[in-house]
C-alpha cells in the first residue's frame, strides 16, 4: 500500500520481556518518527530519524528503549525488560524530510499490552 | 518546553451545528501548526496546518482553523457539522524552520447526534 504499514498491530507480552515493534514508512520519505499514545492522551514524541541517523531521540523515556533504521528505511522500536507502564499505542509517523512544514503521515499504530 | 492545550475534552453537539475547537500553545518562537483528526477505527491523519502567511487556514471536509499570534491559539472551527465528523482531534505544534517532532495536545473527542 501507499501508507505507513506497522506490525504487528497488537502485541501481548509479560512483564521483563523483550518486545520490537516494526514500521515501514512511505517510499521516500526520509524522515522517520515514533510516538506512544496511551490512554486519553495525545501522540508524546520518542525518537525521529533523518536518513539512518537518530536526529532527535530525546523523547525515549530510558534506556530500556532505542529504535533503529538501519537503511533509511524500516525502523524497529526496541523495548527491553518490558514494564506494566509501557502499554500504549505506538506509532509511526514518516515525511519527505525536507523541513518542518511537511506533513507526517501515520500509521496505525501497533498496541502494545503488558502483563 | 513547548506545550499544547486543548480545553474541551469531549464536545458533543448535533447536526448542522457550528463547531469551534479550542487550542493554544506555549512556544515564543515561530512554530508550525496542525490539526489532525482520528475516525474510529483510523489512524491519524492531516486536517490542515499553518506555517507561514495568510493566518486562515482551510484543510479538507469544510474545516478550517485562524492563527491568532498574540493570543497564541489556532482554533478549528466547521460552520455545519455532520454525524460523520464524530472523531477525535488533536492539534499539534512545531518548532519554525526546520524538521521535528510535533507536540501533541490531549485530544478532543467530538461526537454528533444525528
Amino acid at each position: 500500500g501507499a501508507g505507513v504499514s506497522q506490525t504487528p498491530s497488537n502485541k501481548v507480552t509479560e512483564k521483563g520481556k523483550y518486545v520490537e515493534l516494526r514500521c515501514d514508512p512511505i517510499s521516500g520519505h526520509t524522515a522517520l518518527y515514533w510516538y506512544r499514545q496511551s490512554l486519553g492522551q495525545g501522540p508524546e514524541f520518542l525518537i525521529y530519524f533523518q536518513g539512518t541517523g537518530a536526529a532527535d531521540d530525546s523523547g525515549l523515556p530510558n534506556d530500556r528503549f532505542f529504535a533503529v533504521r538501519p537503511e533509511g528505511s524500516v525502523s524497529t522500536l526496541k523495548i527491553q525488560r518490558t514494564e506494566r507502564g509501557d502499554s500504549a499505542v505506538y506509532l509511526c509517523a514518516s515525511s519527505l524530510g525536507l523541513d518542518g512544514t511537511d506533513t507526517q503521515y501515520f500509521g496505525p499504530g501497533t498496541r502494545l499490552t503488558v502483563l | 518546553a513547548q506545550s499544547v492545550s486543548q480545553h474541551n475534552h469531549h464536545v458533543i453537539l448535533s447536526e448542522a451545528a457550528s463547531l469551534e475547537l479550542g487550542c493554544n500553545y506555549s512556544y515564543g518562537g515561530t512554530v508550525n501548526l496542525f490539526w489532525y483528526v482520528q475516525y474510529p477505527g483510523q489512524h491519524l491523519q492531516l486536517l490542515l496546518k499553518y506555517f507561514s502567511g495568510d493566518p486562515l487556514v482551510k484543510g479538507i471536509k469544510g474545516f478550517e482553523a485562524e492563527f491568532i499570534k498574540s493570543k497564541f491559539s489556532f482554533n478549528l472551527r466547521k460552520p455545519s457539522v455532520q454525524w460523520s465528523d464524530t472523531a477525535e482531534y488533536f492539534c499539534a505544534v512545531s518548532r519554525g524552520g526546520s524538521q521535528g517532532n510535533l507536540i501533541f495536545g490531549k485530544g478532543t473527542k467530538l461526537s454528533v447526534k444525528p
